[in-house]
């Protein structure tokens, strides 16, 4: 199966614009979604598709993509953002399957 | 308000099977697919499988074949993860979740709405 790359952790101070990546060759085919967690809590879609952030996730949050590679930015970051980070996306090798980054580690 | 409410924590011994509840409400049961993703300590999401509640049609992971079930109860409004032959690499927290497309389009594994998560442990 495909696999999506993520660096492990990203730091960014209060107000500032951090940019989360994801690489891998599923990217090519398909858009992926992005996920928010906190600790001990269900993740929360924060974007989604070719540019679609769903109802109630705040306009600081914004993404793109670019052939094998996809961006998450916090531009204007807020404590409340300090959370991992995960992006998934439909697998291109064949099978019937989604594929999901390791995650990002966001400090604020 | 859309609502997707897991069962309890489990705890099993190897080769054992485990059944995880996710109770929808807030909306038409059958309008939208709803998929089962692993959060396993050290090997982050794996996708497990989909169902699409209108019909009961699956779709598994290959990595599950063979010892996964996802049923769909329309009387309920329940959809319900089985997984069999347990084994410690299982252990971890199950979350069912809705996918935003609905029914009579392809899923696009885009999910909108989580259960809160069942935790599995499996120990002999």
């Amino acid at each position: 199966s495909s696999e999506l790359t993520q660096d492990p952790a990203v730091s960014v101070a209060l107000g500032q614009t951090v940019r989360i990546t994801c690489q891998g060759d599923s990217l090519r085919t398909y858009f992926p979604s992005w996920y928010q967690q906190k600790p001990g809590q269900a993740p929360t879609l924060v974007f989604y598709g070719e540019n679609n952030r769903p109802s109630g996730i705040p306009d600081r949050f914004s993404a793109s993509n670019s052939g094998n590679t996809a961006s998450l930015t916090i531009t204007g970051a807020q404590v409340e953002d300090e959370a991992d980070y995960f992006c998934n996306s439909r697998d291109n090798s064949g099978n019937y399957n989604y594929v999901f980054g390791p995650g990002t580690t966001v400090t604020v | 308000e859309v609502q997707l409410v897991q069962s309890g924590a489990e705890v099993k011994k190897p080769r054992a099977t485990v059944k995880i509840s996710c109770k929808i409400s807030g909306y038409s049961f059958t309008d939208y697919y709803i998929h089962w993703i692993q959060q396993a300590p050290g090997k982050g999401f794996q996708w497990m499988g989909l169902v699409d509640p209108h019909d009961g049609e699956t779709i598994f992971a290959e990595n599950f074949q063979g010892r996964i079930t996802i049923s769909a109860d329309r009387s309920t409004d329940t959809v319900y993860l089985e997984l069999s032959s347990l084994k410690s690499e299982d252990t971890g927290i199950y979350y069912c979740a809705r996918d935003f497309t609905q029914t009579h389009y392809d899923s696009s594994g885009y999910c909108d709405f989580w259960g809160q998560g069942t935790a599995v442990t499996v120990s002999s």
